[in-house]
Order: structure tokens, then C-alpha cells, then sequence
């Protein structure tokens, strides 16, 4: 499977300010994904990043306060804009190698908003 | 996607086998049933996954039911290590098309001496 990295792995962040996570794979891959996990609870869909195209977002997530890039198959990076202490998560990057086949999670970035 | 349902805690002594139930009734004829673990905050970790057939890996079994309305996952024999949240998922696989993962709220197994 593909080896996924993230960055940071974690931050300390003022509210009002942004920040941008990155997520690199050791391959090319077809499919990347974004994920919100909220302190206590499971994981939520953020956004599909698809390359050279604007990501697609799930609902009640939007492209102004999680703007997303994939310049290529191999890295991908989202941003949490304007940020609040409701913000604080774990934010994970997931991978599929093809379309529709196994989807494999990076290590996650914890975020902290004071 | 179908729905599933999982205990939301189990307990298990080490070096025994550990059997964590999932029931999807709905789950439909193209639907896969995946197995993920998600280790104290980590990124969740793929365990296995299977269509109708029992299957086998490394990690652990998947034993799916003939009407595959349910299904269980078996770590042969538990350690400490493998406390963690166990998700089961049904997704659409390996027709070339997109298919979400979501996640429900999974099976905490605790693993003890």
C-alpha cells in the first residue's frame, strides 16, 4: 500500500488565523480524500481533492473555509481558514490507488484552536 | 451505502480470540464489507475486507454469513497492541466508480491482561 505522510503533525493555532496542511504520497495515486475527526467522535468526509480540478465537498462543508489543492497525483493540502476553537480535530488525508479499491489513511494532523 | 451496527464496547483477554460482531442487513448485492482499526487518534489502519467469501490475512479473519446480512471480525489471538476502535463499513468496490467510506461510531475493544 501506499506510504502517506502529513504536515504538521500537529499545531497550535490562534483563532482568525489559517492553516495549511500537506499530505504527500510515496506513489502516484488516483483518489485523495480529506477527513475532519472532532475530539470523542468518528470520522466525516470533508472533500474528494481531485487533480487540476476544484475539490468536491460534502455537505455542509465549504470551499471558502476548506479550500483544498492537488497539483499533481502524488501531493494534495487543505486549508482551515478563519479558524475557531470549533475547528480543533484531527484533520486525515486518505488515499485509493484506483478508483473504487482499498482506502488507505495517513497519520492525521491534531490541531488545536485557542 | 448500507448502514451498520456495531456493539459500542467489548472486552477481551490477551492471547485470546477476539470476535467483533457487524451487522449490515441492508447491505446490497455490489456492496463489500471493510474492516478498519483506528489506534488511540492515529490514522485509521485497513484490517481486511471481503465481498461473500470468508477471508484471511495477517492481521486477522472476516467471516461473512451466507446471507451476508452480518459479518464478524476474529484477531486470533488479541495483545495489548490491538486495543483500539474497530470500524465496519460497507462500500461499493472495484467497479471504477467513486464510493464513499463512511464512518459509524465503531467498537472499542479493550484488550486485557
Amino acid at each position: 500500500s501506499a506510504v502517506i505522510s502529513q504536515k504538521p503533525s500537529r499545531d497550535i493555532c490562534q483563532r482568525g488565523t489559517s492553516l495549511t496542511i500537506q499530505c504527500q504520497v510515496d506513489s502516484q495515486v488516483t483518489m485523495m480524500f480529506w477527513y475532519r475527526q472532532q475530539p470523542g467522535q468518528s470520522l466525516t468526509l470533508i472533500a474528494t481533492a481531485n487533480q487540476g480540478s476544484e475539490a468536491t465537498y460534502e455537505s455542509g462543508f465549504v470551499i471558502d473555509k476548506f479550500p483544498i489543492s492537488r497539483p499533481n497525483l502524488t501531493f494534495s493540502t487543505l486549508t482551515v481558514s478563519n479558524m475557531s476553537p470549533e475547528d480543533s480535530s484531527i484533520y486525515l488525508c486518505s488515499v485509493e490507488e484506483m478508483v473504487g479499491q482499498t482506502q488507505y489513511f495517513g497519520p492525521g494532523t491534531r490541531l488545536l484552536v485557542l | 451505502d448500507a448502514k451498520t451496527t456495531q456493539p459500542p464496547s467489548m472486552d477481551c483477554a490477551e492471547g485470546r480470540a477476539a470476535n467483533l460482531p457487524c451487522n449490515h442487513s441492508t447491505i446490497s448485492g455490489n456492496e463489500y464489507v471493510y474492516w478498519y482499526r483506528q489506534i488511540h487518534s492515529q490514522g485509521p489502519q485497513y484490517i481486511i475486507h471481503g465481498l461473500k467469501n470468508n477471508e484471511t490475512n495477517e492481521m486477522a479473519s472476516l467471516i461473512i454469513t451466507e446471507d451476508r446480512k452480518s459479518s464478524t471480525l476474529i484477531l486470533p489471538h488479541a495483545t495489548l497492541r490491538d486495543t483500539a476502535v474497530y470500524y465496519c463499513i460497507v462500500r461499493v468496490a472495484n467497479t471504477g466508480t467513486a464510493s464513499k467510506l463512511t464512518f459509524g461510531t465503531g467498537t472499542r475493544l479493550q484488550v486485557t491482561l
